[in-house]
Order: C-alpha cells, then sequence, then structure tokens
C-alpha cells in the first residue's frame, strides 16, 4: 500500500503567523502533488498542485516538492482565522487516482 | 465558475437497498472519479471513468459498485444492496484531460445506511 503521510495536528498559530504542513509520501514514481483544503462536513477544495522539484507560490501559500527526500510542503503566510480547517495532501503515484493523506488539522488563533 | 455538481445531499437509506447517487461533472471536463470519505477516516478513490469506460478501480469498488454516464451530463454511482459500512460521505470529481490534470471536486452526497 502506498503511504502519505501527515502528521495529524491540530497544528495551531496565531494570527498572522506562517503555518507549516508537511507531507511525505512511498512512491518515488510519484509525478503530481496537490493540497486541498477541507472544512468541516465539506468536499476537499483545491490549494495548489506542483509536478517539479522546488517552489510554486499562489497568494499566501507557497507549496514546496522535494522528490530525493520524498517530500512536499505547504506554507501560509499571514495566517487568519479562516485558513483553520484540515489541509489533505494528495498524490497521483500511477494512473487516475488521488492517494490522500489522513490529513492535518490546522487552527489560527486571533 | 464552472463547479461539480451532486444530488441529493443526504440520502438516508435501508440496509440491503439499493442507492444512486447523481453527479454532474464540469461541461468541459472528461475524466471523472468517485471517493468516499468514512465519518473521521481520509478520502479514498473508488473508480475513475473516461470515454464511456472505467479506467480505474479501487479494492473498495466490487461488484456491489457500479457507475454510469446514461446521458451527456451526468455520471451515477449505483450501489446494489447497501451495508452499514457503506456509510460515508461519496465526493464526485473531475478533471479536464490528462489522469495527471487536478481533479475538482463536488460538495458530495452524505449517505447514511440504517
Amino acid at each position: 500500500q502506498k503511504e502519505v503521510e501527515q502528521n495529524s495536528g491540530p497544528l495551531s498559530v496565531p494570527e498572522g503567523a506562517i503555518a507549516s504542513l508537511n507531507c511525505t509520501y512511498s512512491d518515488r514514481v510519484s509525478q503530481s502533488f496537490f493540497w486541498y483544503r477541507q472544512y468541516s462536513g465539506k468536499s476537499p477544495e483545491l490549494i495548489m498542485s506542483i509536478y517539479s522539484n522546488g517552489d510554486k507560490e499562489d497568494g499566501r501559500f507557497t507549496a514546496q516538492l522535494n522528490k530525493a527526500s520524498q517530500y512536499v510542503s505547504l506554507l501560509i503566510r499571514d495566517s487568519q482565522p479562516s485558513d483553520s480547517a484540515t489541509y489533505l495532501c494528495a498524490v497521483i503515484d500511477s494512473g487516475y487516482a488521488l492517494n490522500f493523506g489522513k490529513g492535518t488539522s490546522l487552527l489560527v488563533t486571533p | 465558475e464552472p463547479e461539480v455538481t451532486q444530488t441529493p445531499s443526504h440520502q438516508v437509506t435501508q440496509m440491503g437497498q439499493e442507492v444512486i447517487l447523481r453527479c454532474v461533472p464540469i461541461s468541459n471536463h472528461l475524466y471523472f472519479y468517485w471517493y468516499r470519505q468514512i465519518l473521521g477516516q481520509k478520502v479514498e478513490f473508488l473508480v475513475s471513468f473516461y470515454n464511456n469506460e472505467i479506467s480505474e478501480k479501487s479494492e473498495i469498488f466490487d461488484d456491489q459498485f457500479s457507475v454510469e454516464r446514461p446521458d451527456g451530463s451526468n455520471f451515477t454511482l449505483k450501489i446494489r444492496s447497501t451495508k452499514l459500512e457503506d456509510s460515508a460521505m461519496y465526493f464526485c470529481a473531475s478533471s479536464e484531460d490528462t489522469s495527471t490534470d487536478t481533479q475538482y471536486f463536488g460538495p458530495g452526497t452524505r449517505l447514511t445506511v440504517l
């Protein structure tokens, strides 16, 4: 079973701080990586995709991918209380299926 | 902005009954997917569908499950004889092009099997 591992949290950060979320994956051939946000009782909402080693920035979000270390992370700058949610790391190992981690719960405190 | 829609939002059924969950993918998308999420657990892949046939399925997607694209817009998931353990959120997703393309999720159907 190909694994996508995330710390379940909760990760608590004060408003305005940087939140750092981490994910490791087991399949070396994985090529596509995604971060989704999920509010309680809602569906996963795409934040970012990343396919190449390095950083990718979109507004307050930065995804970082290191394929040699099989590691992908998400940084959220200037965290807001509305960012409080569960963040899901997902990987396409091969084929079509998204393989999700269990998610990290983020709490941004005012 | 185009979005994936799903109906119903909540379905309650008796064990052993058949249910059909419906999805309308984003109109220019070619790949369609079903996922489920049991309460408190991770999102799990069920099946992907392309060009009117299943392209990939998981071990969860056994003979009790089937998918269909009955017309040009709808995509359905049928569970033939529901079990208590089928209770979950079921999410439909679609992507525009290749299998590595971003998948956009619908709001989900909460299935409760009594």
